[in-house]
């Protein structure tokens, strides 16, 4: 159980272009998704907490008009990069959360989006 | 200081080692623990989640939690080559309320190789 789909698992594309990532709670709601970013050899850094049907959170420094955030139901949150620039390449995952019972539960992630701007 | 401190290896073991791999923390409000495994070019995998202080088993693996040193490790017994990847330790404070309190805070993450 707690599966969670992320697609594309790669986009190569243009400067310019906006570019969205999909990400999907297959067997549970997730109440709350969050979405990391990951330099090589570093570990994730948390960019934006999104709770379904409310605005997302963005963390200090992270252009929310950049990377758009939209959590419209309980199994699926999207992030756009819009305009990517080359300085926007970078590994993208996103994990979610169920809260069950009172008691919270661990994010589980998704297997993450190569984002290459060229 | 910062909040976790985790050694980035590469730690490198024969097969059929036992790994001990661990963290530190220096925020006494945290309360859940885990282990996340990730391979190359994938998204962590949940090994382990503890909550508070005291030992976790599961097969191969044990998570042990000790919240007065604020230290905690996980063990891999029978090590193998499909263990090989990077361990990384998470903790939240958490609570039954709040919006922020169950933001996960990495350590680097230690990369595990486990030879043939």
């Amino acid at each position: 159980g707690a599966v969670v789909s992320q697609h594309p698992s790669w986009v190569i594309c243009k400067s310019g272009t906006s570019v969205k990532i999909e990400c999907r709670s297959l067997d549970f709601q997730a109440t709350t998704m969050f979405w990391y970013r990951q330099f090589p050899k570093q570990s994730l850094m948390l960019m934006a907490t999104s709770n379904e049907g409310s605005k997302a959170t963005y963390e200090q420094g992270v252009e929310k008009d950049k990377f758009l955030i939209n959590h419209a139901s309980l199994t699926l949150s999207t992030l756009t990069v819009t305009s990517a620039h080359p300085e926007d390449s970078s590994f993208y995952i996103c994990s979610a959360r169920v809260r069950a019972g009172g008691y919270d539960q661990p994010q589980h992630f998704g297997d993450g989006t190569r984002l290459s701007i060229l | 200081q910062k909040e976790v401190e985790q050694d980035p290896g590469p730690l490198s073991v024969p097969e059929g080692a036992i790994v001990s791999l661990n963290c530190t923390y220096s925020n006494s409000a945290f309360q859940y623990f885990m282990w996340y495994r990730q391979y190359s070019r994938k998204g962590p995998e949940l090994l382990m989640y503890t909550y508070s202080s005291g030992n976790k088993e599961d097969g191969r693996f044990t998570a042990q939690v000790d919240k007065s040193s604020k230290y905690i490790s996980l063990f891999i017994r029978d090590s193998q080559p499909s263990d090989s990847a990077t361990y990384l330790c998470a903790m939240s404070e958490g609570s039954y309320s709040g919006a922020g309190s169950y933001q996960l805070t990495f350590g680097k993450g230690t990369k595990l190789s486990v030879i043939p």
